[in-house]
């Protein structure tokens, strides 16, 4: 079956800081890789997404790249500011899933806080 | 547009009681998603639906009921609570299957006691 494995949190940075935050799967087809935030109190927001291998998805500063050769879908940001701070999931849609009707798979969620 | 909206926002709940919990969508999507989040376990789905009047299970559905009498409308409920059923539930739309996004409410945070 599908699954979503993500970097343990959580994860605490400075203020202008790199942040990698690894997110690797496993699917049965050709899945379509996605990044949500969640902000505290709220839903969650889809950040970016990718549909094939190759594509990087970017939006807000946050860029993550869909390798297909190691199954990995990376978040990354250059500079955190402390309005970051939330959890971000790794999630997947797999359209060869069969009757799962395109479900989304979701890892763990890790928990960013950046301090000032 | 609102979006995704549910209600109520919280709900405290005694063991056994039943409730339902609304969730509605204006921007005509066919599909639409139950989910619970637990602490550091992600999101399960509970049941979804593919358009008006079907609904199938996700992985997690023991304990809930759905149903989907129109395309705007997803409500789901709790027969009997359990206190295995305190979490955060999330309600979730998509356009069709030709799009791959969804859409999520602000959720229902549920304490069973």
């Amino acid at each position: 079956g599908n699954s979503v494995t993500q970097m343990e949190g959580p994860v605490t940075l400075s203020e202008e800081a790199f942040l990698t935050i690894n997110c690797t799967y496993t699917a049965t087809g050709y899945p379509s890789l996605f990044w949500y935030v969640q902000y505290p109190g709220e839903g969650l927001q889809l950040l970016l997404k990718a549909t094939k291998a190759d594509d990087k998805g970017s939006n807000k500063g946050f860029e993550a790249t869909y390798r297909k050769e190691t199954t990995s879908f990376h978040l990354e940001k250059g500079s955190v500011q402390v309005s970051d701070s939330a959890v971000y999931f790794c999630a997947l849609s797999d359209p060869d899933s069969g009757g799962s009707n395109y479900k989304l798979t979701f890892g763990k969620g890790t928990l960013l806080t950046v301090n000032p | 547009n609102a979006g995704v909206t549910q209600t109520p926002k919280f709900r405290i709940l005694k063991i056994g009681q039943s409730m339902t919990l609304q969730c509605a969508q204006d921007m005509n999507h066919n599909y639409m998603y139950w989910y619970r989040q637990d602490p550091g376990m992600g999101l399960k789905l509970i049941y979804y639906s593919v358009g008006a009047g079907i609904t199938d299970k996700g992985e997690v559905p023991n304990g809930y009921n759905v149903s989907r009498s129109t395309t705007e409308d997803f409500p789901l409920r709790l027969e009997l609570a359990a206190p295995s059923q305190t979490s955060v539930y999330f309600c979730a739309s998509r356009k069709d299957r030709f799009y791959n996004e969804q859409f999520f409410g602000p959720g229902t945070r549920l304490t069973v006691l």
